[in-house]
This record gives C-alpha cells, structure tokens and sequence, in this order.
C-alpha cells in the first residue's frame, strides 16, 4: 500500500514565525510532489509543486525535497493567521497521474 | 485566471437515488479526474479519463460510477444507486498537456449528502 504520511498537528505557531511542515511517502519510484492548502470546507489550492531534490522558493513557501530520505516539507516563513489551514501533501508516483495525498496537517497561526 | 467549475455546490438525495455531479475543466486541459473525500479524512482519488477514456480508477470506483465527457466542456460523475457512505465532498480536478507541469487544478467541489 503506497501511503502519504503527515503529523495531523495541530501545529501552532505565532504570526511571523516559521512554520515547517514535513510528510513521508512510502514509494522511492515518486516522481511528483505538491503542497496544497485546505480552509475547512473547501476544496485543495495548490501552493507549490517540486520534482527535483533540494529547496524551491516562491514568496514565503519553500518546498525542500530528499528523495533518499522520502521526504518533502514545507516552510512558510513570516507566518501569517490568514495561513491557518491544513495543508496536504501530495505525490504523484511513477506510471500513474494519480495523486495520493497525506491526511494533512492542521497548521494554526496565533495572532 | 482559468479555473474548474463544479455544480452543484450541495446535492442532497434519497438512497438508491441516482446522482450526476458536473464539472466544467479548465479550458485548454485534457486530463480530468475526480476525487472524493469523506469530511475528516484523507482526499481519495476515483478515476481519471483523458481522450473518452478512463485511463485508470481506484478500487472505490465500481459499477456504480461512471464518467463521461458528454460534450467539449463538460465531465460529469453519476452514482447509479447511491449508498449512505457515498456521502462525502466530490472534487473535479484537471491537467494540462503530458510534458509540462502536472499539477492538477481542482475546482470548489460538490458536497453529497446521501439520506
């Protein structure tokens, strides 16, 4: 069973702080990942996708990935309560378009 | 900024009933997919069709779902008979050509609620 796994959280931080969320995928033949945030309710907004190993920027996210650790985070640097959500972690794995997603971490951003 | 539509945004029904969920992909888009999830739990894929076909589906997808793409705009999901469990949030998702990125843009969903 290939499985997509993430700390339900709650993690909690304070506005302006950095959050780092992590997830564990199960299958090394993965080729695709992404962050996607859920407000309660609605449906997945993508935030970032990355292929390759190492760190990728836009604004205040950046997605690190290890492949030989499977693993892929998530920092969101100068949080902010706006950013309260639960963010998905996706993975694409080879031979399939699918994404499996992780159960999500609950991330809250205290005023 | 193009993006997927889905109708209706609640549909309540019967058990036994059938059910047609609609979705309208992103424009230039050729992959198309469905996703369910039951409030608390993980997002779960059903089935993904590109070029009139289903390309693949999980094990949820059975006899009783089908897809179609009826005309150039639309992709609908109908439940035959629909059961207690199926009641959950639906999402429509799309893709852009093989080769690019692979990101799948999903639209608001619809929520299911099955009496």
């Amino acid at each position: 069973q290939k499985e997509v796994e993430q700390n339900s959280g709650p993690l909690s931080v304070p506005e302006g702080a950095i959050a780092s969320l992590n997830c564990t995928y199960s299958d090394r033949g993965s080729q695709s990942f992404f962050w996607y945030r859920q407000y309660s309710g609605k449906s997945p907004e993508l935030i970032m996708f990355i292929y390759s190993n190492g760190d990728k920027e836009d604004g205040r996210f950046t997605a690190q990935l290890n492949k030989a650790s499977q693993y892929v985070s998530l920092l969101i640097r100068d949080s902010q309560p706006s950013d309260s959500a639960t963010y998905l972690c996706a993975v694409r794995m080879d031979s399939s378009y699918k994404l499996i997603f992780g159960s999500g971490t609950r991330l809250l951003v205290r005023p | 900024e193009p993006e997927v539509t889905q109708t209706p945004s609640h549909q309540v029904t019967q058990m036994g009933q059938e059910v047609i969920l609609r979705c309208v992909p992103i424009s230039n888009h050729l992959y198309f997919y469905w996703y369910r999830q039951i409030l608390g739990q993980k997002v779960e894929f059903l089935v993904s069709f590109y070029n009139n076909e289903i390309s693949e589906k999980s094990e949820i997808f059975d006899d009783q779902f089908s897809v179609e793409r009826p005309d150039g705009s639309n992709f609908t999901l109908k439940i035959r008979s629909t059961k207690l469990e199926d009641s959950a949030m639906y999402f429509c998702a799309s893709r852009g050509l093989a080769g690019a990125t692979d990101t799948q843009y999903f639209g608001p969903g619809t929520r299911l609620t099955v009496l």
